[in-house]
C-alpha cells in the first residue's frame, strides 16, 4: 500500500522556469511532510518541510503547498537552476502520533534544461 | 556537529553470502537509526528503525536483520545474499522526541550492494 504518491517520474524545465513537483498521500494521520533531494550515489539531502496545520513554506527558491482537503502537497522551485536536477522524494510522517518513521514517495527526477 | 558515516560504500558479493554493512553516528546521542533501501526504479523503502538499544522495528518481511550493539551503532545484516537483495541501501538518523516539528532524517552517504 503506497502512502505517498509521487506519480510524475520524471520533469523537465527550462532554466529559470518554475518547476513544480507533484505529490499525493492517503493516510489522513500524516502530520508532517518534507522534500528530500537526491544526487546519484549520495544519500538525500533534507529541502524543507511543512506541518499540516499549515497550507505553505517557503525557504529562499523552494515553496511547499499543502492541500489538506486534497491530501496533495506541491515543490515549487523559482527560479529553476541547473543544480537541482536531481530526485526529489516527498515523505510523511504522523509524529503527533508518536510515529519516528518518514514513509517515502518514489520520487520525481528533475532535469533543467540549460 | 553531527556526522554519519556507513560502510562500505560499494559491495559485490554472490549469491548465497553473508551481508554486513555497519553505520554509526557521531555529535549526539540516544538517536533514532534507520535503514532504507533503494531498489532500481523506486521509492525510499524503510527497512529497519531503532529507537533505541536493542529494539529493532522490522517494516518488510525479507531476507535482511537488523541489530543495534551501541547507542551510535546499527547493523544491517544477512546469512545468505538473494539476487533481488540488490540496491542502494541508506542508514539515517534522528533526534528522538522533539515536541514540535518534523522529524528530519539525516542521511548518510549509502552502499550499493549488487548480487551476483
Amino acid at each position: 500500500d503506497q502512502q505517498v504518491k509521487q506519480n510524475s517520474p520524471s520533469l523537465s524545465v527550462q532554466e529559470g522556469r518554475i518547476s513544480i513537483l507533484n505529490c499525493d498521500y492517503t493516510n489522513s494521520m500524516f502530520d508532517y511532510f518534507l522534500w528530500y533531494k537526491k544526487y546519484p550515489a549520495e544519500g538525500p539531502t533534507f529541502l524543507i518541510s511543512i506541518s499540516s496545520i499549515k497550507d505553505k513554506n517557503e525557504d529562499g527558491r523552494f515553496t511547499v503547498f499543502l492541500n489538506k482537503s486534497a491530501k496533495h502537497l506541491s515543490l515549487h522551485i523559482v527560479p529553476s537552476q541547473p543544480g537541482d536536477s536531481a530526485v526529489y522524494f516527498c515523505a510523511a510522517s504522523a509524529r503527533n502520533f508518536g510515529n519516528e518513521k518518514l514513509t517515502f514517495g518514489t520520487g520525481t527526477r528533475l532535469t533543467i534544461i540549460p | 556537529s553531527q556526522t554519519i558515516h556507513q560502510w562500505p560504500a560499494t559491495l559485490v558479493q554472490p549469491v548465497g553470502s553473508p551481508l554486513s554493512l555497519e553505520c554509526t553516528v557521531e555529535g549526539t546521542s540516544n538517536p533514532n537509526l534507520y535503514w532504507y533501501r533503494q531498489a532500481a526504479g523506486r521509492g525510499l523503502q524503510l527497512l529497519f528503525y531503532s529507537v533505541g538499544i536493542g529494539q529493532i522495528s522490522s517494516e518488510v518481511p525479507q531476507n535482511l536483520s537488523a541489530s543495534r550493539p551501541q547507542d551510535r551503532q546499527f547493523i544491517l545484516s544477512s546469512k545468505k545474499l538473494l539476487l533481488s537483495d540488490s540496491g542502494f541501501y541508506l542508514c539515517a538518523w534522528s533526534v528522538k522526541g522533539l515536541l514540535r516539528g518534523a522529524n528530519v532524517l539525516t542521511f548518510g552517504a549509502g552502499s550499493r550492494l549488487t548480487v551476483l
